[in-house]
């Protein structure tokens, strides 16, 4: 299966400040997906990284609160905006291996 | 868009009994259905999914069935064990692959001694 990791692996923020969250995946892929899971709840997908485009945004989430970059084929960024104790959440990237979404371990990110 | 519905939130069984949970999608569209296992603080795994051109699929303990026409589909478990103890996801996508999944509410599975 696809091997992604994730930094940072967990943040503490400060409302009003944003946060950068990277995630490198060990072979090149066409799309990347970043999905947040809000504490005890499902998984909603944010928005779908396409290298050498701009991002595609789920209903809900715009470019704005969550700037994304694709650089090249194996790595994405998300950045969380002015953020909010809303914010808290953890958030995974994801790709497709033969198929199947795999998940990176993710990032806990809790907003003060 | 597509709703995915889950049922039940929390389950609890004893070892060695079946366990079912149910979904069922509303986009008549969607034809790729993955179950996820996520255990306390770590990532969503995959367990088992179905593609709409079947109607049930299995492996070793873990099964899924899916009716296209009622829009449901449920993940059975077998000889439950405490390690299956997690958080199961139902899922849903109309690309025929993976991207753009639209997740279930999520069921909490306890397995008892």
């Amino acid at each position: 299966s696809a091997v992604i990791s994730q930094k940072p692996s967990r943040d503490i923020c400060q409302r009003g400040t944003s946060l950068t969250i990277q995630c490198q995946v060990d072979s090149q892929v066409t799309m990347m997906f970043w999905y947040r899971q809000q504490p005890g709840q499902s998984l909603t997908l944010i928005a779908t990284a396409n290298q050498g485009s701009e991002a595609t945004y789920e209903s809900g989430f715009v470019i704005d609160k969550f700037p994304i970059s694709r650089p090249n084929l194996t790595f994405s960024t998300l950045t969380v905006s002015n953020m909010s104790p809303e914010d808290s959440s953890i958030y995974l990237c994801s790709v497709i291996r033969l198929g199947q979404a795999v998940f990176g371990p993710g990032t806990r990110l809790t907003v003060l | 868009g597509e709703n995915v519905e889950q049922h039940p939130s929390t389950l609890s069984v004893q070892e060695g009994d079946s366990a079912v949970i149910k979904c069922t999608y509303s986009d008549s569209a969607s034809n790729y259905f993955p179950w996820y296992k996520q255990e306390l603080g770590k990532r969503p795994q995959l367990i088992i999914d179905i593609r709409s051109n079947v109607g049930e699929k299995k492996d070793q303990r873990i099964a899924v069935t899916l009716n296209k026409t009622a829009k449901h589909f449920s993940l059975h478990i077998t000889e439950t064990q405490p390690e299956d103890s997690a958080v199961y996801f139902c899922a849903a996508g109309d690309t025929g692959t993976a991207s753009k999944l639209t997740f279930g509410t999520g069921t909490r599975l306890q397995v008892t001694l």
